[in-house]
């Protein structure tokens, strides 16, 4: 059984358009997030959500916006994709935020956006 | 800044060939340090956490070690299977920082 599953796994689209991926969790865990992976293989968080309130939202564009529409999902809607946002996007969960418990982190297999 | 920095960038071992990966880290009031596999095409798959200087974990052919200032990740005898890249983070302060990892090929 997937524990972190996300879709899609690869999407291509056009500069200017607004896109969606999805992803759910099915260990129970209180606390979710998305991780960007650049070209350089560089994994950075993005946001974290705990009990479907926000806890972490490190200076990503006001054109990423995550919503959380309960503790098992959490979905990433980005407006106006640039060339810049072509990445790989991870989701990933925890038992809760890491800060507290050191509980380490369960990642889907990630979204390849290629923005052309 | 909380940085991690992971060396080398890439390693080439024979199989059975042991050998040990580093991770630096200079971080305010360390909570724990991760390592985590990451196959490709893959998210990364959660392996030790550290705790404390003195500290280490096995798992199979993998002993993850920590000090002050560094981890080490050992692997002993690796086999091919054992090809990854292997991520170093560390938990301080929010968020958890990741290293850019090691890619260890093993071959037969």
């Amino acid at each position: 059984d997937t524990a972190v599953s996300q879709t899609p796994k690869y999407l291509v689209t056009q500069m200017g358009n607004d896109k969606s991926i999805k992803c759910e969790q099915n260990l129970g865990h209180d606390t979710m997030y998305w991780y960007k992976q650049d070209s350089k293989k560089f994994l950075k968080i993005m946001f974290s959500y705990n009990n479907k309130e926000l806890i972490i939202n490190e200076t990503v564009p006001n054109r990423f916006s995550p919503k959380s529409p309960d503790k098992a999902h959490l979905n990433l809607h980005i407006n106006s994709l640039e060339l810049g946002d072509s990445a790989v996007y991870f989701c990933a969960s925890s038992q809760d935020p890491g800060h507290i418990n050191n509980s380490p982190l369960h990642f889907g297999n990630g979204t390849r956006l290629t923005v052309t | 800044e909380d940085q991690v920095t992971q060396s080398p960038e890439a390693l080439r071992l024979q199989e059975g060939e042991s050998s040990s990966l580093n991770c630096s880290y200079t971080v305010s009031g360390l909570r724990g340090l991760f390592w985590y596999r990451q196959d490709p095409g893959k998210g990364p798959e959660f392996l030790f956490t550290l705790y404390s200087a003195g500290e280490e974990k096995e798992k199979e052919r993998l002993k993850a070690t920590l000090t002050k200032k560094e981890s080490f990740l050992h692997i002993t005898a690796p086999k091919p299977e054992d090809s990854a890249t292997y991520l170093c983070a560390v938990q301080a302060r929010t968020p958890l920082v990741f290293g850019k990892g090691t890619r260890l090929s093993v071959i037969a």
